[in-house]
């Protein structure tokens, strides 16, 4: 079974508009982290935000939110205010285990984003 | 500040032939990982290592060989190459046991091409 899902292969968002792009997980683990990355065209992964299975908020970072719904077992990532530099690859991956373990990162399949001006 | 740089950024190979890929940080990091990409897809792990001298396989390891030798070095081996193993491969790492986000330093990448 797949433990990312990630079920947009491909969206398109008007400039400035919010969009979300959804992550489901699989996981018996009951420690586990979630993080979201981006892939620009030019290929480096970057970073863009994290929630642990034990944070009690949902994370923010700048334009970035997730929303962290434990019981359904999701993690989408809602992007506001959006740029054409947000056009992108996105990944979402969860990490298995305690954080201090050399746990490594499942990624999910992915989701291109695409802003329109 | 380098972070995590791979050698070579493009690579053709016939099949049968053999290279390595070099992953280098200058972070202290203890943590090391090799991912490949396939088009459309995400990242998959071949193998990592938790400190110098030790290795594990990760999710897809067969056709590959790693060392780390040295802390700041990650080597990745093909030893007979295959074009299924025609990639776009990733070197990451991160430190260890910090709390919170352990997230991962990427690479640039490395693009393989076997003919």
């Amino acid at each position: 079974a797949q433990k990312i899902t990630q079920t947009q292969p491909g969206m398109f968002v008007q400039e400035k508009e919010a969009v979300t792009l959804d992550c489901t997980y699989d996981t018996s683990d009951p420690s586990y982290g979630l993080f979201w990355y981006k892939q620009p065209s030019s290929g480096e992964m970057i970073f863009l935000i994290y929630q642990g299975s034990y944070d009690q908020q949902n994370a923010t970072e700048g334009r970035y939110s997730l929303n962290f719904q434990k019981a359904r077992k999701s993690a989408n990532l809602v992007i506001s205010a959006s740029q054409l530099g947000d056009s992108a690859m996105y990944f979402c991956a969860m990490r298995e285990g305690l954080d201090n373990a050399g746990n490594m990162l499942t990624f999910g399949g992915g989701t291109r984003l695409m802003v329109k001006p | 500040n380098a972070g995590v740089t791979q050698t070579p950024k493009f690579r053709v190979l016939k099949t049968g032939q053999s290279m390595t890929l070099l992953c280098a940080q200058d972070m202290n990091h203890e943590y090391m990982y090799w991912y490949r990409q396939d088009p459309g897809m995400g990242l998959r792990l071949i193998h990592y290592s938790v400190g110098e001298g030790t290795t594990a396989k990760g999710e897809v390891p067969d056709g590959y060989n790693v060392s780390r030798l040295k802390k700041q070095n990650f080597l990745l081996g093909l030893e007979s190459a295959a074009p299924s193993q025609t990639s776009v491969y990733f070197c990451a790492s991160r430190p260890k046991g910090r709390p919170g986000a352990n997230v991962l330093t990427f690479g640039a990448g490395s693009r393989l091409t076997v003919l």
